[in-house]
């Protein structure tokens, strides 16, 4: 059964930091791997999808990578700020999905401090 | 606006009741998904559906019911509910089934007394 880890769990980085999110998965069969933001009360918006043939996707200050091999992607922030503070999770899409099409990490929690 | 729209936003009620989630997406996706999101266990798909007039389970489909009679509407309902369904329900659509992402609308966060 895949699994999909995410550490750390919680994160607060002072604004300005760069910073890296990691997520981990256990079955290299995937179609992609997509990253998503929450906020508190909100729904989750669509930040990256990475093809598990493409190596990194880049948006504005969001650069995410993947290396399906060994299991791992990593999203990084550049110049965070605290409009970034938000929970971020990665889900999988696995190639033999039976009833678990997309399979999500439970997140990390980021905070920005001013 | 476009976009995909849940209603209601917060819902309490009572065990053994019925209750119905509404979803409703503007993109004409064909394909729309149901999870719920708890604490240590994060998201998990309840029911999806592929067109109108095809849903199939999810990882945890017990106790909920799904129809789509039409592309735009994928509502779920909770035929005798029980606090264990207490929870915040997410709907999402995407285009495609394998390489398009997920759009989710902001959830409804259910309490069953």
């Amino acid at each position: 059964k895949q699994e999909v880890t995410q550490i750390p769990a919680a994160l607060s980085v002072p604004e300005g930091e760069n910073l890296v999110l990691n997520c981990s998965f256990t079955d290299s069969a995937i179609y992609n791997l997509q990253w998503f933001r929450q906020d508190p009360g909100k729904g989750l918006t669509s930040l990256l999808l990475i093809q598990s043939s493409q190596r990194e996707q880049t948006s504005g200050r969001l650069n995410a990578s993947l290396d399906k091999s060994s299991g791992r992607s990593t999203l990084y922030i550049a110049a965070s700020q605290p409009g970034d503070s938000a929970t971020y999770l990665c889900a999988v899409r696995l190639e033999h999905s039976g009833n678990t099409p997309l399979v999500f990490g439970k997140g990390t929690r980021l905070s920005v401090i001013a | 606006d476009a976009g995909i729209t849940q209603s209601p936003r917060y819902k309490i009620t009572e065990t053994g009741r019925q209750v119905t989630l509404m979803c409703h997406q503007t993109w004409s996706h064909s394909y729309m998904f149901w999870y719920r999101q708890d604490l240590g266990h994060g998201l998990r798909l309840i029911y999806y559906s592929a067109a109108a007039d095809i849903t199939d389970k999810g990882e945890v489909p017990d106790g909920y019911v799904v129809s789509r009679s039409k592309t735009e509407n994928f509502p779920l309902t909770l035929e005798s509910a029980t606090r264990s369904q207490t929870s915040v329900y997410f709907c999402a659509s995407s285009e495609s089934w394998i390489n398009q992402p997920q759009h989710f609308g902001d959830g409804t966060r259910l309490s069953i007394l």
